[in-house]
């Protein structure tokens, strides 16, 4: 089964500071990985996602995250975080080809990262 | 804004009561999915409906159902409401079943039951 591990509750970083999030996974095929971002009272907004090719992957306001398989890791990254990086982060994983052969499309997701951007 | 519209916003119930949560999918979006988040139990995947077929289940309790219209809208019906189903539930969508495809999420429906 496929599962995704969010080790920090919450990260604290001050405003220009990098900002890292760290996710780990774990699938039965390959994985296709996605961030998103919460914001108070608001819906999760997607980041970026890691499909396949290059081991950096860009997104929106300025995140990136950087795929490693052989650490089984999809760490999102920003290289100076803003006070309004301020929300909770989830990681999710959808494992293909598993999912595909069971005609399911689900998102599993990690519990997600406080991030807290101090001014 | 992602596109995902839910209605209503917040719901408050006694246990015992039955709602209807409905959700509008992106222009275009075939496939709808049921997520519930609660702080003990995090963001959980519940059900996936693609062009009005149920696609996929997750741990959805069997007094919930759901179903896509063929206007592909979605509603999740909860019956027998207990206190522990008080959680914010999210409609997602996304163009295909591609694995590929980012879901784009509504701005939840928050069900407290008392």
């Amino acid at each position: 089964a496929q599962s995704v591990a969010q080790p920090e509750d919450q990260v604290n970083v001050a405003e220009g500071n990098p900002l890292t999030v760290k996710c780990t996974y774990s699938v039965s095929g390959n994985p296709y990985l996605f961030w998103y971002v919460q914001y108070p009272n608001r819906g999760l907004q997607f980041l970026l996602k890691y499909i396949t090719g290059d081991n950096l992957v860009k997104g929106s306001y300025g995140f990136e995250a950087e795929f490693n398989k052989s650490q089984t890791s999809f760490h999102l990254k920003k290289p100076s975080a803003l006070v309004s990086d301020s929300a909770l982060y989830f990681c999710a994983v959808r494992d293909y080809p598993v999912m595909i052969k069971a005609a399911g499309n689900k998102l599993t997701f990690g519990g997600g990262t406080r991030v807290l951007v101090k001014p | 804004d992602s596109g995902v519209t839910q209605t209503p916003k917040h719901l408050i119930t006694a246990t015992g009561q039955r709602v209807t949560l409905r959700c509008s999918p992106r222009s275009g979006d075939l496939s709808v999915y049921w997520y519930q988040q609660s702080l003990d139990q995090g963001l959980q995947f519940l059900i996936q409906y693609y062009n009005g077929e149920e696609r996929a289940k997750g741990n959805i309790l069997e007094r919930f159902s759901a179903q896509q219209f063929p206007d592909l809208h979605s509603e999740l019906n909860l019956s027998s409401l207990e206190l522990g189903d008080s959680a914010l539930y999210f409609c997602a969508s996304s163009a295909h079943v591609g694995p590929y495809d980012e879901q784009y999420f509504g701005p939840g429906t928050r069900l407290t039951v008392t």
